[in-house]
């Protein structure tokens, strides 16, 4: 499988600017979902979209889907310091041998909040 | 809910050495939990997909032999690194399956010495 490109790899923005990051796939999907990674950390689950839908809100959080162009964004607002993390898409690439879905990560933004 | 914990979150180990790494589901079932391995300042890569009660299946270039999974049950599944070496430092992090969703662990840092 081929990893998505995520598009910066690493951005620097003054607290309280919106901050966009954006996410290009290469196959179909049912849906696209995009995740929070601190330093060292996990990963914390941000959001879904799925493939029938072209925009979703939550909280601070935009995100868009374009499956004609294989594409999704997604926008911070009102960017914090405690935003500083990498965000990471990933798109499910069909079922797994079981019937559940494999996920597929982009490669990620690094993304920094100056104070 | 839907908490996933992964034991221990760093380990250091000699080369040769086997160690292995848990990933339990605390407030929920899962029959499915992944494996995935990530290097400094790269993205997450699948190795294998586990199932309760099956063999686990493994991504293409990951050697199953090396990286003994086993689903022991619902809510537990265990990775084992098997004759370590230094190229398989890295950190490795578990997922739980539910409904939709996979729930993350916090991860696991192995340093091969």
């Amino acid at each position: 499988s081929q990893q998505g490109e995520e598009d910066p790899q690493a951005l620097s923005i003054q607290e309280g600017e919106n901050a966009t990051m954006n996410c290009s796939y290469k196959t179909s999907i049912n849906n696209l979902q995009w995740y929070r990674q601190n330093s060292g950390r996990g990963l914390v689950h941000l959001i879904l979209i799925r493939s029938n839908e072209r925009e979703k809100h939550s909280g601070r959080l935009r995100v868009t889907l374009d499956t004609s162009k294989k594409s999704s964004s997604l926008l911070i607002t009102a960017s914090r310091a405690a935003d500083t993390a990498s965000y990471f898409c990933a798109t499910d690439e069909g079922i797994s041998n079981f019937g559940n879905e494999k996920l597929t990560f982009g490669t990620g933004t690094r993304l920094t909040i100056i104070p | 809910g839907a908490v996933v914990s992964q034991h221990p979150s760093r380990v250091i180990c000699k080369s040769g050495t086997s160690v292995k790494i848990e990933c339990r589901s605390l407030d929920f079932q899962a029959t499915t939990m992944f494996w995935y391995r990530q290097f400094p300042k790269k993205s997450l890569m699948l190795m294998a997909t586990s199932n309760e009660g099956s063999k686990a299946t493994y991504e293409q270039g990951v050697e199953k032999d090396k990286f003994l999974i086993n689903h022991a049950s619902l809510t537990l599944s265990t990775l084992t690194v098997t004759s370590a070496h230094p190229e398989d430092s890295s950190f490795y992090i578990c997922s739980a399956y539910r409904i939709d969703e996979q729930f993350f662990g916090p991860g696991t840092r192995l340093t091969v010495l």
